[in-house]
């Protein structure tokens, strides 16, 4: 009964270094997605996966790839981390519901810290 | 521009004390209205989905309902465990096909006191 599993659940990166972060679903979800959370400001989407072998961009891609290894996990990539993006990451998956809309359900989230 | 907007901030209510919170939205193609709880350093949790104007939704002592423009999650005699923040999300259609983005209001904080 894991759902939607992120890790690490907390990182801190200096500035230019390079990490990915990794999630995974069991819950046999096409779409998967990326968001950041900051205070203030709401969950904004960074990428997405609407089915396996497919990725778009989100409201706010800059400085960030993703990768569809495969149904169950979708990582995201900062090639050189900035300040900027000091955030929470979460990871989420979705199926369209009985009504068509997509009712997401999220990971536990990974604090990043960009000193 | 498609866009949702949560009212208040921030609540603070006494154990018992019943409110309501507010989620107003503007888009072009309602696929659908959510509503999450989250609470410090964890995930938004699924709480409701929401698809017509009139619709209602109900688990123990939270209420959603939705009109054309705005949803309202009405909490009945609150116990200071539903303190946490309450997150709305609306499904936007995509005219062009492909993915229907989901669009995050800010949220509310709700703190319950005994």
């Amino acid at each position: 009964n894991a759902g939607v599993t992120q890790t690490p659940k907390f990182q801190v990166l200096k500035t230019g270094q390079s990490m990915t972060l990794q999630c995974a679903q069991d819950m046999n979800h096409n779409s998967m997605y990326w968001y950041r959370q900051d205070p203030g400001m709401g969950l904004r989407l960074i990428y997405y996966s609407a089915s396996e072998g497919t990725t778009d961009k989100g409201e706010v891609p800059n400085g960030y790839n993703v990768s569809r290894l495969n149904k169950r996990e979708f990582s995201l990539r900062l090639e050189s981390a900035a300040p900027s993006q000091t955030s929470v990451y979460f990871c989420a998956s979705s199926e369209p519901g009985v009504g068509g809309g997509s009712e997401a359900f999220f990971g536990q989230g990974t604090r990043l810290t960009v000193v | 521009e498609d866009q949702v907007t949560q009212s208040p901030e921030a609540l603070r209510l006494q154990e018992g004390e019943s409110s309501s919170l507010n989620c107003s939205y503007t888009v072009s193609g309602l696929r659908g209205l959510f509503w999450y709880r989250q609470d410090p350093g964890k995930g938004p949790e699924f709480l409701f989905t929401l698809y017509s104007a009139g619709e209602e939704k109900e688990k123990e002592r939270l209420k959603a309902t939705l009109t054309k423009k705005e949803s309202f999650l009405h909490i009945t005699a609150p116990k200071p465990e539903d303190s946490a923040t309450y997150l709305c999300a609306v499904q936007a259609r995509n005219r062009g096909g492909g993915y229907n983005k989901l669009i995050f209001g800010a949220g509310t904080r709700l703190a319950v006191h005994p």
